[in-house]
């Protein structure tokens, strides 16, 4: 079935620090791919997305590349800031417009000054 | 934009007791709702999925009678506790698509409910 697996946290950075959070899925088929961030105490908002392969998402300093060779979605900033500091979801979508979204365990990142 | 609002933030309420959530799409029109349940430290859980004007779909061991959903218009569902107990006290977050050929989910800031 489908599933993601993201990195086990917590992470913590100073600030300033580069982030990367690994995020590897396994799919039939070409799912959309999308990183979500929780602050605390607050649902979730979109970060970035890619739906096909080699695509870039891209947003606030974050990006992730859609590598369909090694089914994974990593993310990455070069230059963390303390308020980055949040929980990252990595999450697939299969079946388009009627598919649902299959989240992975949450990464929570901590950036120190 | 995409808005996505909920309310209340948080609730507590007494064992026994009836408690109903509101998620509203405050910007544009939401065909498909979901609702979501998140324990402390964990993932989302998908509890279900509803659509305007029909029944929701609830994934397996969700008890329907027990989490009742109504999604009466294009901009409105309301998830409603029945009969709520200690274990259900949880993180409840709505999400909403904007239309039907979209598939980007786009969530509420989600209510916290204690049962006492």
């Amino acid at each position: 079935g489908n599933s993601v697996t993201q990195m086990e946290g917590p992470v913590t950075l100073s600030e300033e620090a580069f982030l990367t959070i690994n995020c590897t899925y396994t799919a039939t088929g070409y799912p959309s791919l999308f990183w979500y961030v929780q602050y605390p105490g607050e649902g979730l908002q979109l970060l970035l997305k890619a739906t096909k392969a080699d695509d870039k998402g891209s947003n606030k300093g974050f990006e992730a590349t859609y590598r369909k060779e090694t089914t994974s979605f990593h993310l990455e900033k070069g230059s963390v800031q303390v308020s980055d500091s949040a929980v990252y979801f990595c999450a697939l979508n299969y079946g388009g417009s009627q598919g649902n979204l299959i989240f992975g365990k949450g990464t929570k990142l901590s950036v120190k000054p | 934009g995409a808005v996505v609002s909920q309310h209340p933030s948080w609730v507590i309420c007494k064992s026994g007791t009836s408690v109903k959530i509101e998620c509203r799409s405050l910007d544009f029109q939401a065909t498909t709702m979901f609702w979501y349940r998140q324990f402390p430290k964990q993932s989302l859980m998908l509890m279900a999925t509803s659509n305007e004007g029909s029944k929701a779909t609830y994934e397996q061991g969700v008890e329907k009678d027990k989490f009742l959903i109504n999604h009466a218009s294009l901009t409105l569902s309301t998830l409603t506790v029945t009969s709520a107990h200690p274990e259900d006290s949880s993180f409840y977050i709505c999400s909403a698509r904007k239309q039907l050929a979209e598939e980007t989910q786009y969530f509420g800031p989600g209510t916290r409910l204690l049962v006492l």
